[in-house]
């Protein structure tokens, strides 16, 4: 099963509004990063929040951390059509080896419309 | 080179044939990634090196997939007897250090058409 879920799975906005996408995981985590893929290809990193916090920025973007409900939120402000892209969460889950991975979520398509 | 590479970048073969998938990691970067995208989904974990560690090969789909590592950089990804629905876009990935869930940087990907 997926560790991460975002939601909404689509979402389309006008250019200028702001975009909050949301991500649900299962398991504890030590941290959860966010992505953008554009076109189906590579992913870009955007932003990594430790468990340990609750809030972080990075110019146009905010994102919030809940471990207590397990979520966290992306928000684009001021989104411009340049944003347009898929956008996954990406948790790392705490365990006592060495080996670790990312789980990835299965993605919101956003779509900013001039 | 600056970022992840991956060859070839699209592979068009037929049903039952094996391909192999190659990638050339950041330099000096110790753990490495593979994941598998189908046409509009989320990134499926396939396998995961670290250094001199035994791989992590827990999301490999069957025995007809299998990845090796050379010499701590280059991998290939093989998929022997490949099935219409192994079709995916295949994504490497490497991160500099061991850790948990360092940031990961992705090649552009190899698109994988079995006809």
């Amino acid at each position: 099963s997926q560790q991460g879920e975002e939601d909404p799975q689509a979402l389309s906005i006008q250019e200028g509004e702001n975009a909050t996408m949301n991500c649900s995981y299962k398991t504890s985590i030590n941290n959860l990063q966010w992505y953008r893929q554009n076109s189906g290809r590579g992913l870009v990193h955007l932003i990594l929040i430790r468990s340990n916090e609750r809030e972080k920025h990075s110019g146009r973007l905010r994102v919030t951390l809940d471990t207590s409900k397990k979520s966290s939120s992306l928000l684009i402000t001021a989104s411009r059509a340049a944003d347009t892209a898929s956008y996954f969460c990406a948790t790392a889950r705490m365990n006592t080896g060495t080996a670790s991975k990312l789980t990835f979520g299965t993605g919101t398509r956003l779509q900013v419309t001039l | 080179g600056a970022g992840v590479s991956q060859s070839p970048s699209n592979k068009v073969t037929e049903k039952g044939k094996d391909v192999e998938l190659r990638c050339d990691p950041i330099s000096g970067h110790t753990a490495l990634y593979w994941y598998r995208q189908s046409l509009g989904q989320g990134l499926e974990f396939l396998i995961y090196f670290q250094g001199n560690s035994a791989p992590d090969k827990s999301g490999l789909p069957s025995d007809r997939f299998s990845a090796e590592r050379t010499g701590g950089s280059v991998s290939t990804l093989t998929i022997q007897r490949t099935q219409q629905e192994d079709s995916a876009v295949y994504l490497c990935a490497s991160s500099p250090r061991q850790g948990y869930g360092n940031t990961i940087y992705f090649g552009e990907g190899s698109w994988l058409t079995v006809v």
